[in-house]
């Protein structure tokens, strides 16, 4: 089916550095979500994307989070600069159409802040 | 506060049975709730979604059965495999107020014995 790819998927980096996350969504994909998932708890919406601008964030998605995607590559998700309590897995998902169709996501991005 | 709420961490069953996995939500305005199965080290795949102006949805093996009365709803899955062995999570979403986000469960861990 089709395919949400997350790179790298596991990255370690020190705190106050600034990460990017690279995620490819599917091809013909219109809309990008990112949401942030601590271990052994559930996963938590970060942000929508759509015709280059955010549509919806939460409150998880702090001022220094930001997403782009430039000339329809990669979307990306860069924290600058980072803190120790970003360390999650982050899951880039894409979807055709809204919400209530279906949201297809990436195998996820173990991001440690050390 | 927890608005999905699945109340299974784990749920173990033999081959062949029924496995029963439970959520519960407190929203009113969630309309829209999909089930996602996660393998180790894959990202949450959909596998079978329900309306709330539904109360079953069956594909193959996996029903929902949905009470928007209780708030409640439940993923049975038939003849149980041990191929089924996955976390499987509950989410919603308040499609209709144009809102993006899925508001995920913190999943139950099925295993299904041979």
């Amino acid at each position: 089916g089709p395919k949400v790819l997350q790179i790298p998927s596991h990255q370690i980096i020190d705190m106050g550095q600034m990460v990017t996350l690279n995620c490819d969504p599917v091809s013909n994909h219109l809309y990008f979500y990112w949401y942030k998932q601590i271990l052994g708890q559930q996963m938590e919406f970060l942000v929508n994307f759509y015709n280059g601008k955010v549509m919806e964030k939460s409150k998880l998605f702090k001022d220094q989070f930001s997403v782009e995607r430039p000339d329809g590559s990669y979307f990306t998700l860069k924290i600058q600069p980072t803190a120790l309590e970003d360390s999650a897995v982050y899951f880039c998902a894409s979807s055709l159409g809204s919400a209530n169709t279906e949201v297809f996501f990436g195998k996820g991005t173990r991001l440690t802040v050390v | 506060q927890q608005q999905v709420r699945q109340s299974s961490q784990s749920l173990t069953v033999w081959e062949g049975e029924t496995a029963i996995l439970n959520c519960s939500y407190e929203n009113s305005a969630f309309d829209y709730f999909p089930w996602y199965q996660q393998f180790p080290g894959e990202g949450p795949a959909l596998l079978i979604a329900i309306r709330s102006v539904s109360d079953k949805k069956e594909d193959g093996r996996f029903t929902i059965f949905f009470n928007k009365r209780e708030k409640n709803l439940s993923l049975h899955i038939k003849d149980s495999q041990p191929g089924d062995s996955a976390t499987y999570f509950c989410a919603a979403n308040p499609a209709s107020s144009g809102s993006w986000q899925l508001i995920f469960g913190s999943g139950t861990q099925l295993t299904v014995m041979p």
